[in-house]
């Protein structure tokens, strides 16, 4: 069951750099989306989210972009901090979320 | 800020015992939610809880599994005969209503030996 795809498993960026975290879905009836941070042996902390009936959500540095058509959506961190580095994850659904399996960022200082 | 919170933090047990983990979700949330992280692996949907039921379950959530809102505060995952593979980061959620953001609290981890 891969309803929700991250195939980055890592990705290292260079401070002030932008990161840009993919994530992909199957199921069309999806109508809501979440990024997720997540440190080692913690809970994951809500980051930003967009409806299907946007394309885009800013909050400060992130930025998620929702392709409903290619059912894709990102998210962007600009600028990339060192404190960004994390395991970040992507969910979608309405009330029940699936979650994609998690990309890893490093931001190098 | 209202956070979720989960007890204990770390549970050792034996195979075969009952363990019961243990959350206060966010005080005017109306979902409730266990997930599980096994080690390396996704966050994985267990159930989740609405209006007293439980509104959906994944094939992990077998009959070992059970939920229960004693209170109005807290929300408890009961594994009724623990298993090796149960060793996991146990995670409780819970979401204002429909299409908003789930909130998660700091996992419990759980050692089956």
């Amino acid at each position: 069951d891969q309803q929700v795809k991250q195939n980055s498993p890592s990705l290292s960026v260079q401070e002030g750099r932008i990161s840009i975290l993919n994530c992909d879905y199957t199921n069309s009836m999806f109508d809501y989306f979440l990024w997720y941070k997540k440190y080692p042996a913690e809970g994951p902390t809500f980051l930003i989210s967009i409806s299907s009936i946007k394309d885009k959500n800013e909050d400060g540095r992130f930025t998620v972009f929702l392709n409903k058509s290619a059912k894709h959506l990102s998210l962007h961190i600009v600028p990339s901090q060192p404190g960004d580095s994390a395991v970040y994850f992507c969910a979608a659904g309405t009330y029940k979320y699936i979650f994609g399996t998690g990309t890893r960022l490093k931001v190098l200082a | 800020e209202p956070e979720v919170t989960q007890t204990p933090s770390h549970q050792v047990t034996q195979m075969g015992q009952e363990v019961i983990l243990r959350c206060v979700p966010i005080s005017n949330h109306l979902y409730f939610y266990w997930y599980r992280q096994i080690l390396g692996q996704k966050v994985e949907f267990l159930v989740s809880f609405y209006n007293n039921e439980i509104s959906e379950k994944s094939e992990i959530f077998d009959d070992q599994f059970s939920v229960e809102r004693p209170d109005g505060s807290n929300f408890t995952l009961k594994i009724r005969s623990t298993k090796l593979e149960d060793s996991a980061m146990y995670f409780c959620a819970s979401m204002l209503d429909r299409a908003y953001e789930q909130y998660f609290g700091p996992g419990t981890r759980l050692t089956v030996t």
